[in-house]
């Protein structure tokens, strides 16, 4: 079964340096998302990207983060200069065009210290 | 300010008992709402409401949206110890921006 997948699972930044997390969606979806999990928070929406282009962006995807899809299967997202805050798990996610169902990557943890 | 607010934020239950998780929204231009199941990390689909009074049914799961009400309920019969989990309800607003409730922890204890 088709799934989405995410690198690094982990990883471990200092406060101020540039992380790019990695994400690989469905082949044949069109939309997808970034969000972020704070350790025993709620899941947040940071951002959904359709056509080349950022579509909805919430309050958190401050200019920090970038989104990009530089060669038609990866989905990236930038953090430029890490704050003690971001630190968090961030799931992209995608969906078809035909359904509203979005699947998960497993998530990269980013631990920053 | 948009928010999606679910109840209990817990519940301890035995195998074979029925659960009613409770989301309620304010979401400005709801488009949909959608339950997820999140195990140990990313959340699994489990149904997605748009219309409401239509009953959306998987196996012993059955969820229903009252738009007028601004609310909506995920059902679980006969629970089993695997239905153990976070139930996660996310409404879909404007554009394509997502707010998702702090979850519902079930555990089901054998």
């Amino acid at each position: 079964e088709p799934e989405v997948t995410q690198t690094p699972s982990h990883q471990v930044t200092q406060m101020g340096q540039e992380v790019i997390l990695r994400c690989v969606p469905i082949s044949n979806h069109l939309y997808f998302y970034w969000y972020r999990q704070i350790l025993g928070q709620k899941v947040e929406f940071l951002v959904s990207f359709y056509n080349n282009e950022i579509s909805e962006k919430s309050e958190i995807f401050d200019d920090q983060f970038s989104v990009e899809r530089p060669d038609g299967s990866n989905f990236t997202l930038k953090i430029r200069s890490t704050k003690l805050e971001d630190s968090a798990m961030y799931f992209c996610a995608s969906r078809a065009h035909t359904s509203y169902e979005q699947y998960f990557g497993p998530g990269t943890r980013l631990t920053v210290t | 300010e948009d928010k999606v607010v679910q109840s209990p934020l817990s519940l301890v239950v035995h195998e074979g008992d029925t659960v009613t998780l409770n989301c309620s929204y304010e979401v400005t231009n709801f488009r949909s709402l959608l339950w997820y199941k999140q195990e140990k990390k990313a959340p699994t689909f489990l149904f997605m409401l748009t219309s409401s009074g239509i009953e959306k049914k998987s196996g012993r799961l059955s969820s229903i949206l009252d738009k007028k009400e601004l609310f909506s309920i995920l059902n679980i019969t006969a629970t089993q110890t695997g239905d153990s989990a976070i139930y996660l309800c996310a409404v879909e607003g404007t554009g394509n921006q997502f707010y998702f409730g702090t979850g519902t922890s079930l555990t089901v204890i054998p």
